[in-house]
C-alpha cells in the first residue's frame, strides 16, 4: 500500500481567507484525486489529476499535482462557509490494482462566517 | 440523478444481530467497492468487486461478507455486529482501469 500524508489535519479559517491543504507521499502515483465528504454523506469527487506539474482550476479551488506526481495540494481563495468539509487526497495504486485507492486521512476544514 | 444509492441511510442492530447493507448503481461500472469509515478518518477498503471476482483485502475481519448478485446491486453482510463495527459504510463505483470512484452517501451502523 502506498502511503498519503495530508496536512495540516485542522483548519479553521475566516470566511473570504485563503488556504492550502497538501498531500505528500513519498511513492509515485497514476493519478490523484480530491474529494471533499460533507459530514453525514460519501465524499464526492471534485478533481483527478494525472500528469506531473498539471494545475486543474474549479471556481475558487486550484488543484496541483507535483512534478513527480508523488504529492498534490488544493488551494481555496476566498473560502465560504459552503467549503467546509472533511477534504481526501487519494492516490492511484500501481498497476494491475490502479483501480485501487490510496486515501490521505483527511483535511478537516471549518470555514466561519 | 443518483448515481449511487445506498440503503438504508441509518441501520440501527443489536450485538451479534445480523445485518445486511445494500448498494445500487445507474453507472454501469464493472467494479464496487465496500468501504469503512470511522469518526473523520479516511474511508478503510474492506473488499471490492471487479465484475463478478470477489477481492477480500487482507485485514478485512470474516466478520464482514459481499455478495454481487449483478452489475446493479452489491451487498455487504456482517455476520455477528460488534460495538467496534459501529461506523460509517461506503459503497463506491468505478469503471475498471479508470480512476475516479463515485460514493454512494453512505450507511451508518450503530451498534446497541
Amino acid at each position: 500500500t502506498q502511503l498519503l500524508e495530508q496536512s495540516p489535519q485542522f483548519l479553521s479559517i475566516q470566511e473570504g481567507e485563503n488556504l492550502t491543504v497538501y498531500c505528500n507521499s513519498s511513492s509515485v502515483f497514476s493519478s490523484l484525486q480530491w474529494y471533499r465528504q460533507e459530514p453525514g454523506e460519501g465524499p464526492v469527487l471534485l478533481v483527478t489529476v494525472v500528469t506531473g506539474g498539471e494545475v486543474k482550476k474549479l471556481k475558487r479551488l486550484t488543484f496541483q499535482f507535483g512534478d513527480a506526481r508523488k504529492d498534490s495540494s488544493l488551494h481555496i481563495t476566498a473560502a465560504q462557509p459552503g467549503d467546509t468539509g472533511l477534504y481526501l487526497c487519494a492516490g492511484s495504486n500501481s498497476f494491475p490494482n490502479d483501480y485501487k485507492l490510496s486515501f490521505g486521512a483527511g483535511t478537516t476544514v471549518t470555514v466561519r462566517a | 440523478d443518483a448515481m449511487v444509492i445506498q440503503n438504508p441511510r441509518y441501520q440501527v442492530t443489536q450485538f451479534g444481530k445480523p445485518v445486511t447493507l445494500s448498494c445500487s448503481q445507474t453507472l454501469n461500472h464493472n467494479v464496487m467497492y465496500w468501504y469503512q469509515q470511522k469518526s473523520s478518518q479516511a474511508p478503510k477498503l474492506l473488499f471490492h468487486y471487479y465484475d463478478k471476482d470477489f477481492n477480500n483485502e487482507a485485514d478485512t475481519p470474516d466478520n464482514f461478507q459481499s455478495r454481487r448478485p449483478n452489475t446493479s446491486f452489491c451487498f455487504l453482510d456482517i455476520r455477528s455486529p460488534g460495538l467496534g463495527d459501529a461506523a460509517m459504510y461506503l459503497c463506491a463505483t468505478s469503471a475498471g482501469g479508470i480512476y475516479e470512484q463515485y460514493f454512494g452517501p453512505g450507511t451508518r451502523l450503530t451498534v446497541t
